[in-house]
């Protein structure tokens, strides 16, 4: 079974409030990601964290705050979005660099996100 | 560094018509090799998945690449089209387990009744 689940699927929100993203997992990955993506264009890479720990940032703006509570967990946490912030946000998992067959990435439906 | 190109960002077919994407990579050496597939309104899905065990590669819903490291190529195929088809497919080359995945810029497929 290949399932990252995300909540919610559907977020409006003001560039004032705060709101999370939240992803799960129960494949026994040991890597799981954050991917931005705009409407016809391929996911863009925000963070990935290897056995809890985040290991890359890929210099994202900081009203995005990632976190994992647990191996099987990955919020994002929204804070003072801009309206280019709309995208739809995609949760992955993967076994981890030490995992085989190329490390297979596996994503979730994605969260619809709309800052207005 | 890696790159990935696929040629057309939009290719249309007949119903039960041969679909061909084409997917092309630059690698210094023979790396995983990815094809996932967008339906509307969806998140990715893995499609099939090239790690060197074999050159021809089938994956689901009748789809099956064929690696040929003389062209950089891995082009995606299926003998019919269908409808249900229809949807964002991208091409994704990662160079070994510990680097990041490079996505190509997608192709768009249509399927015309």
């Amino acid at each position: 079974d290949t399932e990252v689940t995300q909540t919610p699927k559907h977020l409006v929100m003001g560039m004032t409030n705060k709101k999370s993203l939240k992803c799960e997992q129960h494949m026994g990955h040991r890597a799981m990601y954050w991917y931005k993506q705009k409407a016809k264009k391929p996911p863009e890479l925000m963070f990935v964290y290897s056995y809890e720990k985040l290991s890359i940032n890929e210099s994202v703006p900081s009203r995005f705050s990632p976190e994992c509570p647990n191996s099987s967990l990955l919020n994002l946490h929204l804070h003072a979005l801009q309206p280019e912030d709309s995208a739809l946000y995609l949760c992955a998992s993967s076994h981890g660099p030490q995992g085989r067959s190329g490390n297979t990435i596996y994503f979730g439906e994605g969260s619809w996100l709309t800052v207005v | 560094a890696q790159s990935v190109t696929q040629l057309g960002s939009h290719v249309s077919v007949s119903e039960g018509a041969l679909v061909l994407l084409r997917c092309n990579y630059s690698s210094s050496v023979p790396p995983y090799l990815f094809w996932y597939v967008q339906y509307p309104n969806q998140g990715l899905q893995l499609l099939l998945k090239y790690t060197s065990a074999a050159t021809l590669v089938k994956g689901i819903n009748g789809f099956e690449a064929e690696f040929k490291k003389s062209e950089t190529s891995f082009h995606l195929t299926k003998p019919s089209a269908h409808m249900s088809d229809a949807a964002e497919y991208f091409c994704a080359v990662r160079k070994t387990s510990y680097d990041k995945v490079i996505f190509g810029p997608g192709t768009s497929l249509s399927v015309i009744p």
